[in-house]
């Protein structure tokens, strides 16, 4: 099993709603992380974990809330979000972290902020 | 100096061309590098990594310069498939940080 799953791939949520992005991989790897990416931008760090304890919050606003239950989940918790943070989620993970290797995406989760 | 520079093109090539990128980065320090493809409103999916001097797979050539601090990545016998956005990212740092990416629309 060489994928990384995100579910739902779409949401459109209000900016008073609280809604949950999930995240699974079973390639063993021990760091996972959330990008997000903006039309016609490349994807920018949002958090990283490494083997399952955040190790990296790129000054991220609290409405977003990332929680990682075991080493296979990765879950990005939105609450009051602002329509700026429409965007591309994208959760990745990687053998480790740091380290020398690349990372497999999953397809992302297309969110809507109205 | 960025971290990552890359010509953002886009380059237009005819199918069959061979066609070239480059990315600069700034840590001389960076070991490993690699490649991702991005198809528009799609994840980034890993292309080549390069942990030495270079890697080739197939029609793809991925060439590393340590003393000029860049890296390219060379496509041969573009195929209407390969249009995408590339996207080239060193690894090995507590941040991994993207290039901004370069867009390749191969034509008939």
């Amino acid at each position: 099993d060489t994928e990384v799953t995100q579910t739902p791939k779409h949401l459109v949520m209000g900016m008073t709603n609280k809604k949950s992005l999930k995240c699974e991989q079973h390639m063993g790897h021990r760091a996972m992380y959330w990008y997000k990416q903006k039309a016609k931008k490349p994807p920018e760090l949002m958090f990283v974990y490494s083997y399952e304890k955040l190790s990296i919050n790129e000054s991220v606003p609290s409405r977003f809330s990332p929680e990682c239950p075991n080493s296979s989940l990765l879950n990005l918790h939105l609450h009051a979000l602002q329509p700026e943070d429409s965007a591309l989620y994208l959760c990745a993970s990687s053998q480790s972290h740091p380290g020398n290797y690349g990372y497999t995406f999953g397809s992302g989760t297309r969110l809507t902020v109205v | 100096r960025k971290e990552v520079e890359q010509d953002p093109g886009p380059f237009n090539v005819p199918e069959g061309a061979t066609v070239a990128f480059n990315c600069t980065y700034s840590n001389s320090a960076s070991q490993s590098f690699f490649w991702y493809r991005q198809d528009c409103r799609k994840e980034p999916k890993l292309l080549m990594s390069v942990y030495s001097s270079g890697n080739e797979d197939g029609r793809f050539t991925a060439q590393l310069n340590r003393a000029s601090q860049y890296i390219s990545l060379l496509i041969r016998d573009s195929k209407l498939s390969d249009s995408a956005t590339y996207l080239c990212v060193p690894g090995g740092y507590q941040k991994v940080t993207f290039g901004t990416g370069t867009k390749l629309q191969v034509i008939p």
